[in-house]
């Protein structure tokens, strides 16, 4: 059974610094991996997509990796900024099509 | 291109009642999944439609039911409701399979009291 899981729940992290996010999932055979951001009682708003083929995706201060081998994702973000605060998912597309979401961590960009 | 809909935005019902979701896709999208939101639990995935057929289930009670119609246009019911029941119901829209990109709507919040 997949477990997808998201450390640390909680960051807070001064402006401009860069830092990452970790996505750890059990089980290699995925079809894919997407990361979201969620600000609060919203929807969730996608923000790199990883097909199982790639190493990496990246959108503007934005890199995504994927290590299927080891089970890991990383989110890089680049020069955080305060409207960066939100909360921030992983998501594992599996191939038995059902699609498992970690708890996210919740990121605190401090002015 | 409108993005993914859905109505009501929010709803309060009293426990033992049933309520109906609605959920739009963006157009050409043929695959819907719906997935349950709390505070402890997270993202639940709830069930997936494509083409107006049920195509995945998540681990969730029988009260629990949907369907899809041939617009694509997806509706989710929830009958006896619980207050347990009280979440945030996020449907997402992709192209085709669960392999593609899944873009979410801003979610139902409904209240049980």
């Amino acid at each position: 059974k997949q477990e997808v899981t998201q450390i640390p729940a909680a960051l807070s992290v001064p402006e401009g610094e860069n830092l990452v996010l970790n996505c750890s999932f059990t089980d290699s055979a995925i079809y894919n991996l997407q990361w979201f951001r969620q600000d609060p009682g919203k929807g969730l708003t996608s923000l790199l997509l990883i097909q199982s083929s790639q190493r990496e995706q990246t959108s503007g201060r934005l890199n995504a990796s994927l290590d299927k081998s080891s089970g890991r994702s990383t989110l890089y973000i680049a020069a955080s900024q305060p409207g960066d605060s939100a909360t921030y998912l992983c998501a594992v597309g599996n191939r038995d099509d059902k699609i498992i979401f970690g708890k996210g961590t919740r990121l605190h960009i401090l002015p | 291109k409108a993005g993914v809909t859905q109505t009501p935005r929010y709803l309060i019902k009293t426990r033992g009642q049933q309520v109906t979701l609605s959920c739009s896709p963006i157009s050409g999208h043929r695959s819907v999944s719906w997935y349950q939101q709390t505070p402890g639990q997270g993202l639940q995935f709830l069930f997936e439609y494509f083409s107006e057929t049920q195509r995945n289930k998540g681990n969730f009670p029988g009260r629990f039911s949907g369907r899809q119609f041939s617009n694509s246009r997806s509706e989710m019911n929830v009958s006896t409701l619980e207050l347990g029941d009280s979440a945030l119901y996020l449907c997402a829209s992709s192209l085709d399979r669960t392999d593609f990109e899944q873009y979410f709507g801003p979610g139902t919040r409904l209240t049980v009291t």
